[in-house]
């Protein structure tokens, strides 16, 4: 079974810090990978994906994510982050079941808290 | 506008009041899904559909129930809630046209008293 693992439970950093997250997946075929951000009290949005070629990826906001196959990571960064940017961060992997199926699994969330 | 709808956005009930939460989607996409957040452990999946009348379970499927008899809908049912059951639960959909992205509903607050 796939498995996500996000290292990082909760992260502060004061403005115009450099942020990465880390992100870990088991799974040895072919995946799609998300990076998702709920701000308080919303829905999860997306962020950033990778489902093929270049393995940087660059989403909303400034962030960008860099996938390396051989570590199996997906991690997320930004060179300065905002106040705005306090939220929780979910990475996520789609992957084919043994059925076939397309399944998806969301890492634990990593919450960053941003002081001014 | 592309969206998934939720209803209810809050409900308190008691333990054993069978609930449906509704899911509806306007984008056409043939994957649905149910997730619930709870604290420190992140989305769990409790059941998803990969078009009308096929559906799966999830990692957390124990005490719910799903059905897909239409491409836009994909109620959760909960025959007799019990308060584990108290969660955040969010409907996504999704379609192979977008490499599987999730779209999030507003989420549905519960609470099983």
């Amino acid at each position: 079974a796939q498995s996500v693992s996000q290292h990082n439970h909760h992260v502060i950093l004061s403005e115009a810090a450099s942020l990465e997250l880390g992100c870990n997946y088991s799974y040895g075929g072919t995946v799609n990978l998300f990076w998702y951000v709920q701000y308080p009290g919303q829905h999860l949005q997306l962020l950033l994906k990778y489902f093929s070629g270049d393995p940087l990826v660059k989403g909303i906001k400034g962030f960008e994510a860099e996938f390396i196959k051989s570590k199996f990571s997906f991690n997320l960064r930004k060179p300065s982050v905002q106040w705005s940017d306090t939220a929780e961060y979910f990475c996520a992997v789609n992957a084919a079941d043994s059925g076939g199926y397309q399944k998806v699994t969301f890492g634990t969330g990593t919450k960053l808290q941003v002081i001014p | 506008e592309a969206q998934v709808t939720q209803n209810p956005r809050y409900l308190i009930t008691v333990t054993g009041k069978k609930l449906t939460v509704t899911c509806s989607q306007n984008m056409n996409h043939e994957y649905m899904s149910w997730y619930r957040q709870d604290p420190g452990l992140g989305l769990r999946q409790i059941y998803y559909s990969m078009n009308v009348e096929v559906t799966d379970k999830g990692d957390v499927p124990e005490g719910y129930k799903v059905s897909r008899k239409e491409k836009r809908n994909f109620p959760l049912i909960l025959e007799s809630p019990s308060p584990n059951q108290t969660s955040l639960y969010f409907c996504a959909s999704s379609s192979p046209d977008e490499s599987y992205e999730q779209y999030f509903g507003p989420g549905t607050r519960l609470t099983v008293t």
